[in-house]
């Protein structure tokens, strides 16, 4: 039921930026692309969401293509505390189904 | 920032017991809440979408009469695994949202552990 695609896994060095792509080719208009990530042995924290125009927080930037069957988090500097499994996911307007995928586990190197 | 809290954060019971587990957002009201599941180096899975007032939404291979999900206000879901085993051993997490389009905020999960 997921409908997106990731990488499994990406490595980063400490202080460096890091960009994690998402495919998501059948989103559909009304779908809101959704980044979290989760700590070992915790739950899912919120990073970041939007719906066609890029979005930026004190976390981390989402950029989304034109087409939106696409999308981007970029962590602009990298430390040892995101290190972390990053689930991209797209939440209907309707709120429910709110699958998750089998993310991209970021390893980030001292 | 928004907090659900999930409570007890690990529970170890014996094989036919029952385990409730509790979900509540603390500072607002959740339209709906979901609950997961999750196994050892595996992703979330949901087991079911629940919204105040009314029955909740199974997944598809997901039994609703062992695992029975109430959202009786819009501040607490509860699950309860009834007559557990011990492949129910698992981490399960809650999360809810205010509106249909805001972000989810999760609780910490629950580890459970069916002797």
């Amino acid at each position: 039921d997921a409908k997106t695609t990731q990488p499994n896994s990406m490595e980063s060095n400490e202080e460096e930026p890091v960009h994690l792509p998402c495919n998501h080719s059948t989103i559909s208009g009304t779908d809101y692309i959704h980044w979290y990530r989760q700590l070992p042995s915790q739950g899912p924290e919120y990073v970041i969401h939007g719906l066609t125009s890029n979005v930026n927080n004190r976390m981390a930037s989402l950029a989304i293509a034109e087409d939106r069957k696409s999308s981007t988090l970029i962590l602009h500097r990298a430390t040892l505390r995101d290190a972390a499994v990053y689930y991209c996911i797209l939440r209907p307007y309707t709120g429910n189904q709110f699958y998750f995928g089998t993310g991209t586990s970021l390893t980030v190197i001292p | 920032g928004a907090v659900v809290s999930q409570h007890p954060s690990w529970v170890i019971c014996k094989s036919g017991t029952s385990v409730k587990i509790e979900c509540r957002s603390l500072d607002f009201q959740a339209t709906t809440m979901f609950w997961y599941r999750q196994f050892p180096k595996q992703s979330l899975m949901l087991m079911a979408t629940s919204n105040e007032g009314s029955k909740a939404t199974y997944e598809q291979g997901v039994e609703k009469d062992k695992f029975l999900i109430n959202h009786a206000s819009l501040t607490l879901s509860t699950l309860t695994v009834t007559s557990a085993h011990p492949e129910d051993s698992s981490f399960y997490i809650c999360s809810a949202s205010r509106e249909p389009v805001s972000p989810l905020h999760f609780g910490n999960g629950t580890r459970l552990t069916v002797t």
